[in-house]
């Protein structure tokens, strides 16, 4: 019940495309549910977060759809850029805050020029 | 401007050495966190504190030690290294829960255990 399940485990798309990661949970107590960005060599970095009394939040080109009775969460790209190229994960946790969080096991996203 | 510091970047250990990767952050965090990422496997939680004096086992302690004297830093301790130990490890430090979720990850530390 503590799994976060994301998909694809690799993207690849073309600069100007729309990327989407997928991901899914059982635990119906988590209540916050962030999605970090990590560059290669690098650490992972917040890039946006939702909490399960919104459908959607858009920060510039990314998106997160949330849906509740599915129990599944989505990111979008749009106008996916070279710079985009990363690995992505979802993430879920109780209580609303970083304590415990649950990662997905990563979307490696290459954006092709 | 630090943020949270890991220490090494690299390291390569033989079977059954021991060694401390240190970790220390500057943003005042009460809450610091160590995790494991493998490839493929996300990262998986393997211990945290909510505050000096206090630490807690994440999901796959086995094998590790932490402590928290002060509320800047947070070592991870490898006693007995095994291959099985072979991974880059993040340290990462927040506010906490209430005060909004961001985890401040370090750069990581990649260990090599042959």
């Amino acid at each position: 019940q503590q799994q976060v399940k994301q998909s694809p485990q690799s993207l690849i798309v073309q600069k100007g495309g729309i990327s989407i990661i997928n991901c899914a949970y059982e635990n119906t107590a988590f209540d916050y549910f962030p999605w970090y960005q990590q560059f290669p060599g690098k650490g992972p970095a917040l890039l946006i977060a939702i909490r399960p009394d919104v459908s959607e939040k858009k920060e510039g080109r990314f998106t997160i759809s949330f849906n509740k009775s599915a129990k599944q969460f989505s990111l979008h790209i749009m106008d996916s850029q070279p710079g985009d190229s990363a690995t992505y994960f979802c993430a879920a946790s109780i209580k609303g805050g970083s304590e415990k969080l649950v990662f997905g096991k990563g979307t490696k996203l290459t954006v092709n020029p | 401007n630090a943020g949270v510091t890991q220490t090494p970047k690299f390291r390569i250990l033989k079977i059954g050495q021991s060694m401390t990767l240190q970790c220390t952050q500057d943003m005042n965090h009460n809450y610091m966190y160590w995790y494991r990422q493998d490839p493929g496997m996300g990262l998986k939680l393997i211990y945290y504190s909510v505050g000096a004096g206090i630490t807690d086992k994440g999901e796959v302690p086995n094998g590790y030690n932490v402590s928290r004297s002060t509320t800047e830093d947070f070592p991870l301790r490898l006693e007995l290294a095994a291959p099985s130990q072979t991974s880059v490890y993040f340290c990462a430090s927040s506010w906490g829960a209430g005060k909004g979720g961001e985890l401040f990850f370090g750069e990581g530390s990649r260990l090599t255990v042959l």
